[in-house]
């Protein structure tokens, strides 16, 4: 079936480092994607999310990079810090079809920052 | 301000007695999602409704059940909890379903003993 999935379970960054955290696709459909941040015991917490007809958007600290040709997606943290340490998953829908109105997650990576 | 409201955040249950689970949202959206989501996994969606509309996902088990009395609220009912039912579970709204951003309550942790 359809999937969303991650190259790296895990990343160890120290502090003030940039981390990018990728992400393959498999749904060709899939025309809006979302990274989510989620902390221990905590529900999963929207971080920036993108459109298909994009390629790039910024927000603070954070850069969300679309390859539609390779269905890559990445997440980009500059100067990460202690407090982005948590769980990062990206999820995708699309605009119609058996997915209309739902997320597919990927796996999820654990980024560690170390002070 | 609290947007998605779980309660309880932490539920302990015996094997086989009922459950409900609770979720409010002052967003007055028209979606409401409810996921599982078990240790290093990601959330397992298994229900949603579209304003009063429910759609169930096609492997989510009979044992589990949800209601919808107005749009603020939503419930998950656990017929009969086995100890595979321990999980964290969310709640989270979109605006409609051709939104696709969802927003999430902090979940309930459920044990089961």
């Amino acid at each position: 079936g359809e999937s969303v999935g991650l190259h790296l379970p895990t990343l160890s960054v120290q502090e003030g480092d940039n981390s990018i955290i990728n992400c393959a696709y498999s749904n060709s459909a899939s025309d809006y994607f979302i990274w989510y941040k989620q902390e221990s015991g905590k529900g999963p917490q929207f971080i920036i999310d993108i459109r298909s007809n994009m390629d790039k958007r910024q927000g603070q600290r954070v850069t969300v990079l679309l390859n539609k040709t390779v269905k890559h997606l990445s997440l980009q943290i500059a100067a990460t810090q202690p407090g982005d340490s948590a769980v990062y998953f990206c999820a995708e829908t699309a605009a119609g079809g058996t997915s209309y109105g739902k997320l597919t997650f990927g796996q999820g990576t654990i980024l560690t920052v170390h002070p | 301000d609290a947007m998605v409201i779980q309660n309880p955040r932490y539920q302990v249950t015996q094997f086989g007695k009922p459950v409900t689970l609770s979720c409010s949202q002052t967003l007055n959206h028209n979606v409401m999602y409810w996921y599982q989501q078990k240790s290093s996994q990601a959330p397992k969606l298994l229900f949603h409704y579209y304003d009063k509309d429910f759609n169930n996902e096609a492997d989510t088990p009979d044992n589990f059940q949800s209601r919808r009395p107005n749009t603020s609220f939503c419930f998950l009912d656990i017929r009969s909890p086995g100890l595979g039912d321990a999980a964290m579970y969310l709640c989270a709204t979109s605006r409609d379903r051709g939104d696709g951003t969802q927003y999430f309550g902090p979940g309930t942790r459920l044990t089961v003993l």
